[in-house]
């Protein structure tokens, strides 16, 4: 199957600071992909979708200055995660599908997001 | 719009036992099904998807699922459970075109005791 690859898979920051989180996919090219945050003991839930060489869609909700998205190239989305609070601790899981495949979602390792 | 219940937070069964994981959804438009399971600090891995023809789907690691278009569910079973299968699982709804985006449900924990 295709690999969605993220980094970091792990990430501690001071409060205030910005942290971005990378999402590729190592052998297809996507030109969307998705960001989804999980708070513990609870589902995911879709915060953007990430649009190749466009902006990003945000759902309802979520603040796109403070979730920056782009979105540079067919195998690579970021999401910036800017002026971090305590509460913006989460894992953070970015999704893919293949082009030609549009009947499964491949997802990343998801990263764990720590604001200290 | 489309959502996802799952109705069962958790659920803890004996190894080699039975294991049914309930899942309802509502959607007004024809509909992908999905199964992932998500262990410690990881991502999802896809066990299963429902797209059309048959309602009976197999998937990976032994477990299947039925969809119910009447009662708009799609149940995930397996016959003889492991230690192995002890994570989250997630049902999920394609939200748009495909299974680009999704709708979870808030999960099912399934304990396995030896």
């Amino acid at each position: 199957g295709a690999v969605v690859s993220q980094h970091p898979s792990r990430v501690i920051c001071k409060s205030g600071t910005s942290v971005k989180i990378e999402c590729r996919s190592l052998d297809f090219q996507a030109t969307t992909m998705f960001w989804y945050r999980q708070f513990p003991k609870q589902s995911l839930m879709l915060m953007a979708t990430s649009n190749e060489g466009s902006k990003a869609t945000y759902e309802q909700g979520v603040e796109k200055d403070k979730f920056l998205i782009n979105h540079a190239s067919l195998t690579l989305s970021t999401l910036t995660v800017t002026s971090a609070h305590p509460e913006d601790s989460s894992f953070y899981i970015c999704s893919a599908t293949p082009g030609t495949v549009n009947t499964e979602a491949f997802f990343g390792q998801g990263t764990r997001l720590t604001v200290v | 719009a489309q959502s996802v219940t799952q109705l069962d937070s958790q659920v803890p069964v004996f190894e080699e036992a039975p294991v049914e994981l309930r899942c309802n959804y509502s959607s007004s438009v024809s509909v992908y099904l999905f199964w992932y399971v998500q262990y410690p600090n990881q991502g999802l891995q896809l066990l299963l998807k429902y797209l059309s023809g048959s309602t009976l789907v197999k998937g990976i690691n032994g477990f299947e699922a039925e969809f119910n278009k009447s009662q708009t569910s799609f149940h995930l079973r397996k016959p003889s459970v492991h230690i192995s299968d002890t994570a989250e699982y997630f049902c999920a709804v394609s939200k748009g075109q495909g299974a680009q985006k999704l709708v979870f449900g808030q999960g099912t924990r399934l304990t396995i005791n030896p």
